[in-house]
């Protein structure tokens, strides 16, 4: 069974900050999610990565398979970021469904 | 293109109650899966239907079961109703097996 692990789990910062969220897991995956989850529950996939980096915006998700690791980096942040942030991981070949970590609590102040 | 959509946004049950949740994925999607999301666990994967078969089950007991439809819409059932069943249940649906997955808003559910 696949362990995600996020840090921090709580993250407040002033607005235009570099903001980076860490997300590590214990056995070999197929791909990882980023998700954003806003007050309410509605949550939006940020991205889907399998390998490498993706950029969106101000947001920049990487990964690094060999090391069991994926960061999600907000540039230039903004108060409208704040939300829960959280990895989600497809291992075994999805048999077990996404796998989640605990989420990061984001808060940007203006 | 209309996103997840969950139904009812909202439930109160009584304990012992059953409770059924409707959710209808995105066109052409043919996954959908459901999570149990609670301040104590966190989100926890409860199964994954694709063209109308289980795939994938969580370790939730027996009271918990799903079905998916024909035009992939799909609903899960709690039945005997505990207290501890009281959480956000979402879905998500993607277009195949390990693909992007698109969630709803989900059901709050609360039992009394």
């Amino acid at each position: 069974k696949n362990e995600v692990e996020q840090s921090p789990q709580n993250l407040t910062a002033q607005e235009g900050e570099f903001i980076t969220i860490n997300c590590s897991y214990s056995v070999g995956i197929s791909a990882l999610h980023w998700l954003q989850q806003h007050p309410g529950g509605g949550i939006v996939s940020l991205f889907m990565l399998s390998s490498g980096k993706k950029k969106h915006g101000r947001l920049i998700a990487t990964i690094n398979i060999q090391e069991k690791h994926s960061s999600l980096h907000i540039t230039a942040s903004h108060p409208r970021d704040s939300a829960v942030y959280i990895c989600a991981a497809i291992s075994g070949g999805g048999a077990d469904g996404l796998t989640f970590g605990k989420g990061t609590h984001l808060i940007i102040q203006p | 293109k209309a996103g997840v959509t969950q139904t009812p946004r909202y439930l109160i049950k009584t304990r012992g109650q059953q409770v059924t949740l409707s959710c209808s994925p995105i066109s052409g999607h043919r996954s959908v899966s459901w999570y149990q999301q609670t301040p104590g666990q966190g989100l926890q994967f409860l199964f994954e239907y694709f063209s109308e078969t289980q795939r994938n089950k969580g370790n939730f007991p027996g009271r918990f079961s799903g079905r998916q439809f024909s035009n992939s819409r799909s609903e899960m059932n709690v039945s005997t109703l505990e207290l501890g069943d009281s959480a956000l249940y979402l879905c998500a649906s993607s277009s195949g097996i390990n693909t992007e997955a698109f969630f709803g808003q989900g059901t709050r559910l609360t039992v009394v």
